[in-house]
């Protein structure tokens, strides 16, 4: 099956500590992006990658990290530096203008 | 002014109605114009796109483009109960096909 996979589904951490959340996708797309949620709102862009071993900066970029050493991945460490990091992250990827989200991350940091 | 605008909602409409869901963008540079469905505790769910002026129909979902105007609609005909969700506008920018997204709209079909 292609597809854009995510893990955990739900993550909880305690405060103080980096957590590195998932993305891969089969679907050979170049592009692969990674949004957060908060109830009641939009998507705001945290990282987006274009090519492998490059990305860049997202609205939102403070308190994460990413890495894209191979095209099919592109996980998103929170940091704890992030101050609200409770949240529905959503990894995307697209080879055209139409993006594709994986099922998400509910992260609960406590 | 939000880069991308929707009403918040909620929208309710009786089964078999035609849900009107609109969206007004800053951008006059955008080109690209996505309508995502996203179920409660899911993920969004790509339903439409559309890129020049004038109507897309893709069976009973209908884009509405007016860059003039910088707005975009989405009809839903005949609305079922499963429509039920939060719908997201959301507009491309940059070269890197980055999306801003709008806040969505959250429609209740009422059987």
């Amino acid at each position: 099956d292609g597809g854009i996979t995510q893990s955990p589904k739900y993550l909880f951490r305690k405060e103080g500590q980096n957590v590195t959340l998932s993305c891969e996708q089969n679907l050979n797309h170049d592009a692969m992006y990674w949004y957060r949620q908060d109830p009641g709102q939009g998507l705001r862009l945290i990282y987006y990658s274009q090519i492998v071993n490059d990305f860049q900066k997202g609205d939102i970029a403070e308190g994460y990290s990413v890495s894209r050493e191979k095209k099919e991945s592109f996980p998103l460490t929170v940091t704890s530096a992030q101050k609200n990091p409770t949240a529905f992250y959503l990894c995307a990827s697209t080879t055209g203008n139409e993006q594709y989200f994986g099922p998400g991350t509910r992260l609960t940091v406590t | 002014q939000k880069e991308v605008e929707q009403n918040s909602g909620p929208l309710s409409v009786p089964e078999g109605a035609i849900a009107s869901l609109n969206c007004t963008y800053s951008d006059r540079g955008s080109q690209s114009f996505f309508w995502y469905r996203q179920y409660s505790g899911k993920s969004p769910e790509l339903i439409m796109s559309i890129y020049s002026n004038g109507d897309k129909e893709d069976g009973r979902f209908t884009a509405q483009l007016n860059k003039a105007s910088q707005y975009v609609s989405l009809l839903i005909r005949d609305s079922q109960p499963s429509d039920s969700a939060t719908y997201l506008c959301a507009v491309n920018r940059g070269s890197a096909r980055q999306l801003t997204f709008g806040s969505g709209t959250q429609l209740t079909v009422l059987p």
